[in-house]
């Protein structure tokens, strides 16, 4: 079983900050780390998919990147708004199971 | 598109009843999985299937079973419940192993009594 750490396990910002949260992955056999964001009473939702060392994507406000060499990857949002309010959870797919933390749970304030 | 269709969406269980949580998409994906959600402690996945005919337990296999005989469906049959078992289940499945996004299902709710 691999340890996927998210920090930190919750987080409440006011509207128009910005905010970045941490996945820790054991960095040996990498394949691929996925982040989610799960909506309250919805299902999980992908956001990105990364796969190199180096990697950095984005999407709208939400941005992504990626180091393999120490096992982390950080998510940031830019000016949160209150429909970003959401529990974010990264994914290490290793030996063909993912394994997921226990996600950040971000709260944004009007 | 349907995506990923699971039922029921609740269910109530006396201990040492069997069921069986259903899970079918139509995306022709071949990785499916099931999870379980309890509060604190994340999903956790107990079985996966890479394909028709391949299936392989997860982190907390116990108490489940699992089949795919097409690559449309991927059951997941409790036993004999424990209450224990009474969580969520997500069933999610991805057109690839690992660098493809998952496609969740909206879950099950079990409780077990």
């Amino acid at each position: 079983i691999l340890n996927v750490e998210q920090s930190p396990q919750s987080l409440h910002v006011q509207e128009g900050d910005s905010t970045n949260f941490t996945c820790s992955f054991p960095s040996s056999n990498f394949y691929a780390l996925h982040w989610y964001r799960w909506e309250t009473a919805k299902s999980p939702e992908a956001l990105f998919v990364m796969t190199l060392n180096g990697d950095e994507k984005k999407k709208g406000r939400i941005s992504a990147t990626l180091n393999t060499k120490e096992g982390y990857s950080y998510l940031y949002i830019k000016g949160s708004q209150p429909e970003d309010s959401a529990t974010y959870l990264c994914a290490d797919y290793n030996f063909n199971k993912f394994y997921f933390g226990s996600g950040t749970k971000l709260n944004v304030k009007p | 598109n349907a995506g990923v269709t699971q039922t029921p969406k609740f269910q109530v269980l006396k201990t040492g009843q069997s069921m069986t949580l259903q899970c079918a998409q139509d995306m022709n994906h071949e990785y499916m999985s099931w999870y379980r959600q309890d509060p604190g402690m994340g999903l956790r996945l107990i079985h996966y299937s890479v394909g028709a005919g391949i299936t392989d337990q997860g982190e907390v296999p116990n108490g489940y079973n699992v089949s795919r005989s097409t690559t449309e469906d991927f059951p997941l049959r409790l036993l004999s419940a424990a209450p224990s078992q009474t969580s969520v289940y997500f069933c999610a499945s991805s057109y690839s192993q690992g660098s493809g996004g998952y496609t969740f299902g909206s879950g099950t709710r079990l409780t077990v009594v």
